[in-house]
């Protein structure tokens, strides 16, 4: 079965940085479209941030570029997504999503990691 | 940007009732068009695909139809499980954008 695990969410204070790591299982990981999806409380969802199969093309929110790097690391079947300067509303629940067939539709989930920016 | 525009924005429905969701896009999409199912703490899940195409393992009371730049998700008959809010994702072109969704709550 395929199997998203997020981790690495948190209390960060604003400006502040924070790296989430997505682990993959159940999948042949290298060959699939990875992306980073967020939904703040009581919101409705948000594509963030993708990247290929073999990280060589990656794609971002306008309005989280400059501030966001997604990157893979085929080896260890995980996905990360950097995130600086963090705003109060950045806080969200992140979610890692797999592609169907490198379509970017969203097929599998993660359970989502809570980043909550506050001083 | 693709601007996603879902409507109702709430439903309220009956276990047995037909349901209907409307998703317009700002421009023609050529039917890269999924829906997906949240409920509450959850993650989404993936229910259609290229507008119609029904996900493995999704019941066939779901339907997708339309083209251009409306489309809909239909519930024959809905089930207890189908209370959830639904959105709809397009990703014809970047950035993917999602619909700001419809909750069916029971009546």
């Amino acid at each position: 079965d395929v199997q998203l695990v997020e981790s690495g969410g948190g209390l960060v204070q604003p400006g502040g940085s924070l790296r989430l790591s997505c682990g993959a299982s159940g999948f042949t990981f290298s060959s699939s479209w990875m992306s980073w999806v967020r939904q703040a409380p009581g919101k409705g969802l948000e594509w963030v941030a993708n990247i290929k199969e073999d990280g060589s093309v990656k794609y971002y929110l306008d309005s989280m570029k400059g501030r966001l790097t997604i990157s893979r690391d085929n080896a260890r079947n995980s996905l990360y997504l950097q995130m600086n300067s963090l705003r109060v509303d950045d806080t969200a629940v992140y979610y890692c999503a797999r592609d169907y067939r490198d379509d970017h539709f969203f097929a599998y989930w993660g359970q989502g990691a809570l980043v909550t920016v506050s001083s | 940007d693709i601007q996603m525009t879902q409507s109702p924005s709430t439903l309220s429905a009956s276990v047995g009732d037909r349901v209907t969701i409307t998703c317009r896009a700002s421009q023609n999409i050529y039917n890269w068009l999924a829906w997906y199912q949240q409920k509450p703490g959850k993650a989404p899940k993936f229910l259609i695909y290229k507008a119609s195409s029904l996900q493995s393992g999704v019941p066939s009371r779901f339907s997708g139809s339309g083209s251009g730049t409306e489309y809909t998700l239909t519930i024959s008959s809905l089930q207890s499980d189908d209370f959830a809010t639904y959105y709809c994702q397009q990703a014809k072109s970047y950035p993917l954008t999602f619909g700001g969704g419809t909750k069916v709550e029971i009546k």
